[in-house]
């Protein structure tokens, strides 16, 4: 089976940095995709770690270390619009997702 | 590019109706994803296509759950004999490419509630 375990929720402070962290069991892997959901909304995608090490891309930053079988998601200079729920995956199995609150 | 649609947006059913819900991918997309979401989860994997072929079904889906995709292009899900256990958003997402790992494009969500 595949299991990926994330923080339930996380609170940060507006312009600050937050770190969400997927730890995962899998029995194939390709790679560590993010994805964020608005309440009311579709998942999107944000990011995918094929390969050790951080990409970047704008504001997110996400790492993989597939000998530790864990990943993050890095979001910088936070905005109240960052509010919302962020999910790891891979392949087709969702991890259990990490509802950020951003407060002023 | 117009993204993935999804229809009906909202449907709500008496136990033990029949419902069928459509998913309309992005055009040249070849793989199409069903999920099932309920609230405070993420998405759970039901089942997918490659083009007009099922390739794999979660343990999850039960016989009452029935996917097609006929000309590789729309889906559909349908589920028989509703259940109140059935009420959930329904998903459904697309991709272009040649493995899972593929970026997954959704679409709104079909959201279940069964009365």
């Amino acid at each position: 089976g595949q299991s990926l375990e994330q923080p339930s929720e996380v609170t940060a402070v507006e312009g600050a940095i937050v770190q969400i962290n997927c730890t995962y069991q899998t029995s194939g892997f390709y790679g560590l995709s993010w994805y964020q959901q608005h309440d009311g909304g579709a998942p999107t995608f944000l990011s995918y770690n094929g390969l050790d090490g951080l990409e970047e891309t704008g504001r997110f930053s996400s790492f993989l270390s597939r000998s530790d079988s864990y990943g993050y998601l890095l979001l910088q200079e936070l905005q109240m619009k960052d509010s919302a729920s962020y999910f790891c995956a891979v392949e087709v199995t969702f991890g259990t997702g990490t509802k950020l609150q951003v407060i002023p | 590019d117009t993204g993935v649609s999804q229809d009906p947006r909202h449907k709500i059913t008496k136990r033990g109706q029949n419902v069928t819900f459509r998913c309309d991918p992005i055009s040249e997309h070849n793989r199409l994803y069903w999920y099932r979401q309920t609230l405070g989860q993420g998405p759970e994997f039901l089942t997918y296509f490659q083009n007009e072929a099922q390739l794999e079904k979660s343990r999850l889906l039960s016989d009452r759950f029935s996917a097609e995709r006929p000309k590789g292009s729309f889906s559909t899900l349908e589920i028989q004999r509703t259940e109140q256990g059935d009420s959930a958003m329904y998903l459904c997402a697309s991709s272009l490419g040649a493995g899972p790992q593929e970026t997954q494009y959704f679409g709104p969500g079909t959201r279940l509630l069964v009365l």
